[in-house]
């Protein structure tokens, strides 16, 4: 299987808080995983890859300093949303990237956690 | 922007009706996938479709693929109420990234 939870499901903070989502591969190492963030009834964007050991790429337009990565395992990445503010409110999704080969068949696919939504008051 | 888009925006129809999603990209592709969400959920993986394949079949899911229009459609048949949810496309122009859709609301109605 290739199963990716997320800590915690909802989260509610006051503005100004910083906020920690947890994403964990639970039975792959996973040396890539992926951020994105969803607006209601709207598309996911991808926000930044987090690579294990390494800095994250973010994306154009996403404030690394607001927006923490850490990748420190195999199966654990986070995002720190910093001094968060109402407009951070959002659902907030990761995934984690499961590639090898297998015989002479190469695999690369992203396996997607539940999301966490994060409401700013 | 890389975002593909996705038509129709919103699909309604009745129980055991086939339901159609198109699916359109900017870029070239290794591959596309197309993913469900229920409403505040995550994603399910549905179908990946290399792009050397022109069509593919999974249980009441067929895809297509054609990489000269750079479009690729989701067909889904004799349709149930449960397969209510947002319908997306998302497209890997490399190995790393996935570009997602727009996507489709699909409500199927008893």
């Amino acid at each position: 299987g290739a199963v990716v939870s997320q800590h915690p499901s909802r989260v509610i903070c006051k503005s100004g808080t910083s906020v920690k989502i947890e994403c964990r591969s639970l039975d792959f190492q996973a040396t890539t995983m992926f951020w994105y963030r969803q607006f209601p009834k709207k598309s996911l964007m991808l926000m930044a890859t987090s690579n294990e050991g390494s800095k994250a790429t973010y994306e154009q337009g996403v404030e690394k300093d607001k927006f923490l990565i850490n990748h420190a395992s195999l199966t654990l990445s986070t995002l720190t949303v910093t001094s968060a503010h109402p407009e951070d409110s959002s659902f907030y999704i990761c995934s984690a990237r499961k590639a090898g080969t297998s015989g002479s068949y190469s695999y690369n696919e992203q396996f997607f956690g539940p999301g966490t939504r994060l409401t700013v008051l | 922007s890389q975002q593909g888009e996705e038509d129709p925006q919103a699909l309604s129809i009745q129980e055991g009706e086939n339901a159609t999603m198109n699916c359109s990209y900017k870029t070239s592709i290794n591959n596309l996938q197309w993913y469900r969400q229920n409403s505040g959920r995550g994603l399910v993986h549905l179908i990946l479709i290399r792009s050397n394949e022109r069509e593919k079949h999974s249980g009441r899911l067929r895809v297509t693929l054609d990489t000269s229009k750079k479009s690729s459609s989701l067909l889904i048949t004799a349709s149930r109420a449960a397969d209510t949810a947002s319908y997306f496309c998302a497209t890997a122009p490399d190995f790393q990234k996935l570009v997602f859709g727009t996507g489709t609301r699909l409500l199927v109605s008893p």
